[in-house]
């Protein structure tokens, strides 16, 4: 079965600092991976989405994550953090093949930034 | 479009109580989901439906079940709430094929006493 396990459940950074979330997913082969980011009291919303045409992949308010196939990770960084982007991001990973439909999460990780 | 939506927001029940929690999209989307979310456990799949009238179970299904009897509506119906499913419920429906993500609607906070 497919897993995706982000490392630290809290991460905190300053204002301006960099921000490195981590997502490693478990497959043998190549995956579809996404990033949801979800703000307080709302529903998830896409941040972007690797789908093997490029491995470095840009999304949403200065987002992008790197697909690496040997380390089997999908890390979600952003250059300089803004006190919007305090939130909770999700990694997730869809498999190809036939039933294919579902999205496996992982455990989340919150973001807090620090001004 | 609005999109995904979610009725109710907010709900409290009694134990053994039942409810039928209601999911409704207006983008023409074949797939549907139903998860719930769980402090430090991420989303969790409890039922989803491929199309119109075909339903299929999650990660999660037990205590919970679904009726897709319209494509654009998804059900899902707590026969006897207990403490265990005080949850925020979320509904996602993606279009078939492909790496299409899936469009969330915002949750049903859920309480059971």
């Amino acid at each position: 079965a497919q897993s995706v396990t982000q490392l630290g459940s809290h991460v905190s950074v300053s204002e301006g600092a960099l921000v490195l979330l981590r997502c490693n997913y478990s497959s043998s082969v190549p995956p579809y991976l996404f990033w949801y980011v979800q703000y307080p009291n709302q529903g998830l919303q896409l941040l972007l989405k690797y789908t093997s045409a490029a491995t470095l992949v840009k999304g949403i308010n200065g987002f992008e994550a790197e697909f690496k196939k040997s380390e089997t990770s999908f890390h979600l960084t952003k250059p300089s953090a803004h006190m919007s982007d305090a939130a909770e991001y999700f990694c997730a990973v869809r498999h190809l093949g036939a039933g294919s439909y579902q999205l496996t999460f992982g455990k989340g990780t919150k973001l807090s930034v620090i001004p | 479009n609005a999109g995904v939506t979610q009725t109710p927001k907010f709900r409290v029940l009694k134990t053994g109580q039942s409810m039928t929690l209601l999911c409704a999209q207006d983008m023409n989307h074949e797939y549907m989901y139903w998860y719930r979310q769980d402090p430090g456990m991420g989303l969790r799949l409890i039922h989803y439906s491929v199309g119109e009238g075909t339903t299929a179970k999650g990660e999660v299904p037990d205590g919970y079940n679904v009726s897709r009897l319209k494509k654009q509506n998804f059900l899902l119906g707590l026969e006897s709430a207990a403490p265990s499913q005080t949850s925020v419920y979320f509904c996602a429906s993606n279009p078939s094929g492909g790496a299409n993500e899936q469009f969330f609607g915002p949750g049903t906070r859920l309480t059971v006493l």
